[in-house]
């Protein structure tokens, strides 16, 4: 049972490039959602999802699109890559909102 | 947003010790608090939870205490070991989204 696995788990990106973090997960939950870790600042919620084709925005969503075509799958996209997006990204699983997350081990990005 | 806070960003322990990290959340309605324990280049990974109907919660060494007349959160750790050196975070539930503190990194001597 992997659980969360991200991809990449670490990315170079230049100012103004795009990409894409990945996310799956296999224990079937309906409830995924991203997060980003800044020093200081703890864990800060960019977008979620409470199930296939329903999609919401979080607390720091600006600069970030998300859809939810399977159950499994939750990618993250940065469309213009800002020095102000560095930082370390976390996807998580719940089987509903109000339950504990999986997360996965993380994406370290730096955009320069 | 929500703010969730811990009063002490470091903590340092003697091994065998027990240990007491410290959360305090701002939103009353808030009914689902989560306990992660994170090491450092790993996800936070769930310790114990706490629903708001209840004052105490108690797991394999560890316990959440709830006070929501103060709103403060707590997480015991009985008998320290060394292997629980990580940061600590607390998280609250309002509606469908979790709020995290910015985490106490907790250091056992051995």
């Amino acid at each position: 049972n992997a659980g969360v696995t991200q991809t990449p788990k670490f990315q170079v990106l230049k100012t103004g490039q795009s990409m894409t973090l990945q996310c799956a997960q296999d224990m079937n939950h309906e409830y995924m959602s991203w997060y980003r870790q800044d020093p200081g600042m703890g864990l800060r919620l960019i977008h979620y999802s409470v199930g296939a084709g329903i999609t919401d925005q979080g607390e720091v969503p600006n600069g970030y699109n998300v859809s939810r075509s399977t159950t499994e799958d939750f990618p993250l996209r940065l469309l213009s890559a800002a020095p102000s997006q560095t930082s370390v990204y976390f996807c998580a699983s719940s089987t509903d909102w109000n339950t504990e997350a999986f997360f996965g081990q993380g994406t370290r990005l730096t955009v320069v | 947003g929500e703010s969730v806070g811990l009063h002490l960003p470091t903590l340092s322990v003697q091994e065998g010790d027990n240990s007491i990290i410290n959360c305090a959340y701002s939103n009353s309605a808030s009914d689902y608090f989560i306990w992660y324990k994170q090491e450092s280049g790993k996800g936070p990974q769930f310790i114990i939870d706490i629903r708001s109907n209840m004052d105490k919660r108690q797991g394999q060494r560890v316990t959440v205490l709830l006070n929501k007349t103060v709103k403060h959160l707590s997480l015991q750790i009985a008998a320290t070991q060394p292997g629980d050196s990580a940061v600590y975070f607390c998280a609250e539930n309002t509606g469908n989204q979790f709020y995290f503190g910015t985490g106490t990194s907790l250091t056992v001597i051995p």
